[in-house]
């Protein structure tokens, strides 16, 4: 059974670039979130995918764009990189029929800004 | 705003020695309540789960927690700690829609010999 899948795991790019970052979900899973950690703190909630759409958003920028696709996979996409955009990024996947049921996270993408 | 605080930063622990990690939360109603433990360059991997009922939860690799409304707390607790368990431990609550998990900060758990 695979688990959360993302791609790459790591990425280095400069100011003002344009970065995408990939999430396959745990099989069976149809919602997927995306976190941000940066070092030394705990993991900040970006937003969360399901059906296709948007369905909550946290305090980020309009910089910060996702989509997912009809088999549930999903991106993110970061505009004019800035160099506090450093940190890892994590997915999670969660069947969004049970609202009890946990979110499963991947291993992430380490994102370095120069 | 729903919160979830972790007051404990770094602890050390020696081996086979008993955890305990601390976790406060604010919230009104009944949480949904998870810990989660990270090694370097990991993700998290879930270790327990609160949603409702009986107040201690079992989870792998013999840890439980204490759900105390009375105190808002949900600490994590293991009664003989091994090497391995040396790691990150977040604590975290489901937000209100149910869609968001909120993070404390975390604890860097050292296990000495």
């Amino acid at each position: 059974d695979a688990g959360v899948t993302q791609s790459p795991t790591h990425l280095i790019k400069t100011r003002g670039q344009q970065v995408t970052l990939r999430c396959s979900p745990k099989s069976g899973h149809d919602t997927v979130s995306w976190y941000q950690q940066a070092l030394g703190q705990g993991p900040q909630f970006i937003f969360q995918y399901y059906e296709e759409e948007e369905r909550q958003r946290g305090n980020f920028p309009d910089r910060f764009s996702g989509h997912q696709f009809p088999n549930y996979s999903s991106e993110l996409n970061v505009n004019a990189l800035l160099l506090g955009d450093s940190a890892l990024y994590l997915c999670a996947s969660s069947l969004s029929r049970y609202s009890n049921q946990p979110q499963h996270f991947g291993d992430g993408t380490r994102l370095s800004i120069l | 705003a729903q919160s979830v605080t972790q007051p404990d930063i770094h602890i050390t622990v020696s081996e086979g020695a008993s955890l305990e990690l601390r976790c406060n939360y604010s919230y009104g109603a009944t949480p949904y309540l998870f810990w989660y433990v990270q090694s370097p360059g990991q993700g998290l991997q879930l270790l327990l789960k609160y949603f409702s009922g009986d107040t201690l939860v079992q989870g792998i690799k013999g840890f439980e927690a204490e759900f105390k409304r009375s105190q808002s707390s949900f600490n994590l607790r293991k009664p003989s700690v091994h090497w391995s368990d040396a790691a990150e431990y977040f604590c975290a609550a489901l937000n209100q829609a149910g869609t968001a998990l909120i993070f404390g900060k975390g604890t860097t758990l050292s296990v000495s010999s």
